[in-house]
């Protein structure tokens, strides 16, 4: 079975720090990976993707996430955070078909000015 | 090109009563996954619409059923309604290719139910 596992619930960075927001997966072949954003009153926007290739992904918005398959982990990075980058941010698994993801509980991200 | 668009916004039903959703996909996408995300989780999988048969089903009773029309809008039915049930329902339209890779889930707002 996969599954998807964000350590971290709630996370607070001042403005112009840097981020990393964790995730660790269990999925039994080659993972799909994926980053969304939520804010709130809608619906959720695809930051980043994972498929093959360069374990390095960059996203939209200036983030970037790391594959890292010895460590089960795809973690979300941002070298410098801005106020509107405050939301809920959800990691995903699955395989080919993205439509069928596993998505964690997500990590609330707070900017304080 | 148009996004993906869900009615209605808000709903209060009461238990045992029953619900329909709707989502307009994406246009030019053939699959509609829908989703339910209770308050302080994460989207759960419900099922997957493919050129309007059910491709895929997660972990939820029979009583949640679905339909995708020749258009690729597609509904989402709940009968028996249980307090359970409120949360965010959500649909992502995407073009899957069976045994392709990279399609990209693109969701709706959300419909949020209320169950009392």
């Amino acid at each position: 079975a996969q599954s998807v596992t964000q350590p971290d619930i709630h996370i607070t960075v001042s403005e112009g720090a840097s981020l990393e927001l964790r995730c660790n997966y269990s999925y039994g072949a080659t993972p799909y990976l994926f980053w969304y954003v939520q804010s709130p009153g809608q619906g959720l926007q695809l930051l980043l993707k994972y498929f093959s290739g360069d374990t390095l992904v960059q996203g939209i918005k200036g983030f970037e996430a790391e594959f890292k398959r010895s460590q089960s982990s795809f973690n979300l990075r941002k070298p410098s955070v801005h106020w509107s980058d405050a939301a809920e941010y959800f990691c995903a698994v699955g395989g080919t078909n993205a439509g069928k993801s596993t998505f964690g509980d997500g990590t609330t991200l707070t900017v304080k000015p | 090109e148009t996004g993906v668009t869900q009615s209605p916004t808000h709903l209060i039903k009461t238990r045992g009563q029953q619900v329909t959703l709707r989502c307009s996909s994406q246009s030019g996408h053939n699959t509609v996954s829908w989703y339910q995300q209770a308050l302080g989780q994460g989207p759960q999988f419900i099922f997957q619409y493919y050129r309007e048969e059910e491709n895929g089903r997660g972990n939820f009773p029979p009583r949640f059923s679905g339909l995708q029309f020749p258009n690729y809008s597609s509904e989402l039915n709940v009968n028996a309604l249980e307090l359970d049930d409120s949360a965010l329902y959500l649909c992502a339209s995407s073009s899957y290719l069976s045994g392709g890779a990279g399609d990209t889930q693109y969701f709706g707002p959300g419909t949020r139910l209320t169950v009392l």
